[in-house]
């Protein structure tokens, strides 16, 4: 049973479009993340939600908009995208509060042409 | 959240144990010390945490100096397949509200050989 799973796995697309990617935990954790890994593998947090409410926002362009239908998913949706978008995208949950670990998914590498 | 310094890269050898660095010499006494890995093509994994006191799981083992300045990630038997990117954070347990952030430093890249 994949814990944190995320799709798609691979996506390239062209600049300008729009395009999302989703993540579901089957943990029952309240908090999820998603985090982006750049090409000089860098991890940097993005976004967090705990219980569907955005509680971490990491100065992300607004083109990027994280939605969370259910505290078992967030979805994160990328407009108008530009070759700097290219990157990892990892999807995180974990139960509220420091002491509890993230568990990670295998990540959504995004390629803009 | 507080800076760490680890070694870019570490070399084993297979079936010996490894002892990964940390050095967080501005550690505030409500930082936890956290360590994750990530393999090849994977997301991040969680090894272990601790404060103060040395912790031990089926993973690995920490050492937390005394003045919790550095610590040390054990490995006991490296196998291939522990190669991977192993990150030392410190999370702040006052920091949090109701999620905790994880700022993830460049890490060790550990090299398992035959």
């Amino acid at each position: 049973d994949t814990a944190v799973s995320q799709t798609p796995k691979y996506l390239v697309t062209q600049m300008g479009n729009d395009k999302s990617i989703k993540c579901e935990q089957n943990l029952g954790h309240d908090t999820m993340y998603w985090y982006k890994q750049d090409s000089k593998k860098f991890l940097k947090i993005m976004f967090s939600y705990n219980n569907k409410e955005l509680i971490i926002n990491e100065t992300v362009p607004n083109r990027f908009s994280p939605k969370s239908p259910d505290k078992a998913h967030l979805n994160l949706h990328i407009n108008s995208l530009e070759l700097g978008d290219s990157a990892v995208y990892f999807c995180a949950s974990s139960q509220a509060g420091f002491d509890s670990p993230l568990h990670f998914g295998n990540g959504t590498r995004l390629t803009v042409t | 959240d507080a800076k760490t310094t680890q070694p870019n890269s570490m070399e084993s050898n297979e079936e010996e144990p490894v002892h990964l660095p940390c050095n967080h010499s501005t550690i505030s006494g409500t930082d936890y010390i956290h360590w994750y890995r990530q393999l090849p093509s994977q997301g991040p994994e969680y090894v272990i945490h601790g404060l103060t006191s040395n912790v031990n799981n089926r993973m690995a083992s920490l050492a937390i100096a005394e003045d919790r300045k550095s610590s040390t990630l054990i490995l006991h038997r490296a196998t291939l397949r522990d190669a991977a990117v192993y990150y030392c954070i410190l999370r702040d347990v006052m920091n949090t509200g109701t999620a905790s952030k994880l700022t993830f430093g460049t890490g060790t890249r550990l090299q398992v050989t035959l």
